[in-house]
């Protein structure tokens, strides 16, 4: 089946470490973003990509850092300067440009804490 | 930046009620789309909405693209447990290169 999946579920980081979180999808999409959700909150974008090898921050990047060196990977490091990691992020594509906007299909996220 | 406000942020209803959220901006959008997410999951398409005036149903949900392009509603009829979760509106500003504009979410509780 095709689809977006993002790994680990659940994630723990300690003070000061950077953490990498997966995401792959085999839609054979374009672009890829990610984002983060608050309890009580919508989505905010932190990065995102329209294609291999370029990316663009969003509202909220700093204290993240991306790669899309394939069209199917786009992984999400969050480093030890992001002082508030505790969060859901959710990882999302679309086939890209179209006559039509091309909705984002979502993974199922990952849950990071603070150990 | 850019904000839709989503309303209302919760409800509570019995199961075979009809429901009925909205979602507006002072802004003017290209699309608009509905999603669903279920605890612990990543939100899922319900509608997608690319006209003026559009009415678009899916089942037991309808949902409309405002004429003003600043506003999009979502009606359930005959609730049923699973619509239990949270509802967001996105939309695509005109000028935007492929980035959604989220609501903080309505929250659909079915009271025992």
């Amino acid at each position: 089946d095709g689809g977006i999946t993002q790994s680990p579920k659940y994630l723990f980081r300690k003070e000061g470490q950077n953490v990498t979180l997966s995401c792959e999808q085999n839609l054979n999409h374009d672009a890829m973003y990610w984002y983060r959700q608050d309890p009580g909150q919508g989505l905010r974008l932190i990065y995102y990509s329209q294609i291999v090898n370029d990316f663009q921050k969003g509202d909220i990047a700093e204290g993240y850092s991306v790669s899309r060196e394939k069209k199917e990977s786009f992984p999400l490091t969050v480093t030890s300067a992001q002082k508030n990691p505790t969060a859901f992020y959710l990882c999302a594509s679309t086939e890209g440009p179209g006559r039509a906007y091309q909705p984002q299909h979502f993974g199922d996220g990952t849950r990071l804490s603070i150990l | 930046g850019q904000q839709l406000n989503q309303s209302p942020q919760s409800m509570f209803i019995q199961e075979g009620e009809d429901v009925s959220m909205n979602c507006t901006s002072s802004s003017i959008f290209n699309t608009w789309l509905w999603y669903k997410q279920d605890p612990g999951e990543g939100p899922v398409l319900l509608i997608a909405l690319y006209k003026a005036g559009e009415l678009t149903s899916n089942g037991r949900l309808t949902a409309q693209f405002g004429i003003t392009r600043k506003d999009s509603f979502l009606n359930i009829s005959a609730s049923i447990p699973s619509d239990v979760g949270i509802y967001f509106c996105a939309g695509q500003l005109t000028q935007s290169n492929y980035q959604l504009i989220w609501g903080a979410g309505t929250k659909l509780i079915i009271k025992p």
